[in-house]
């Protein structure tokens, strides 16, 4: 089946610091999804992108589509202890109506 | 709103038991599922379902099943428990199959 993946598995930053974790696919996404996980909590719906290319911003947070809809990233600049967490990007599997989480980016961030 | 709630939060399980992940949403959404993620790792789908009635696998359906009579209601019954099923088990719900999912705040599982 379709397999999204994430890189990098973790990173760890100093407070203040940016981050970027990116998502992979090799065939062609109809759309993505971003997900926040803190430690111990659920999934977090964040943002979903559609159009190729498209770009999207919420506050410290920058998400993007690729041109070719293969690929998509998560930016969070000058990160705060609140962004502690695990990311995951998520896509439609076929034409069922079903997500295929990535792997997901564990992010740690410390004063 | 109280969105998609999950019972119980913790269970323990000895082996072979069974038990029932109850899953309720009260935000009308037709589209549900369940995922399991194992420590350090993202998530796998087990079963969803598009609306009351219907009801499909995932990529991790061994050991499980569902039943979709309400839609509301998406409870996931593991019949002989095993130490692999050993998990977080989260429930979603979503409006439309290309929106963005809610989730429960998941169940503890641990079989022994």
């Amino acid at each position: 089946g379709q397999q999204v993946m994430q890189i990098p598995q973790y990173q760890h930053v100093q407070e203040g610091e940016d981050f970027t974790t990116y998502c992979n696919s090799s065939t062609t996404l109809s759309n993505i999804q971003w997900y926040k996980q803190r430690p111990g909590g659920h999934p977090v719906f964040l943002i979903q992108l559609v159009k190729s290319g498209e770009v999207k911003k919420q506050k410290r947070l920058t998400f993007q589509f690729g041109e070719a809809k293969k690929n998509s990233s998560l930016h969070i600049t000058a990160t705060q202890t609140t962004d502690v967490g695990t990311y995951f990007c998520a896509a439609y599997t076929g034409t069922a109506s079903k997500l295929t989480f990535g792997t997901g980016t564990r992010l740690q961030v410390t004063l | 709103n109280a969105g998609v709630t999950q019972t119980p939060k913790f269970r323990i399980l000895k082996i072979g038991q069974s038990m029932t992940l109850q899953c309720t949403q009260d935000m009308n959404h037709n589209y549900m599922y369940w995922y399991r993620q194992d420590p350090g790792m993202g998530l796998k789908l087990i079963y969803y379902s598009v609306g009351a009635g219907i009801t499909d696998k995932g990529e991790v359906p061994n050991g499980y099943n569902v039943s979709r009579s309400t839609t509301e209601d998406f409870p996931l019954r593991l019949e002989l428990a095993a130490p692999s099923q050993t998990s977080v088990y989260f429930c979603a719900s979503s409006y439309t199959g290309d929106y963005g999912y809610t989730f429960g705040s998941g169940t503890r599982l641990t079989v022994v």
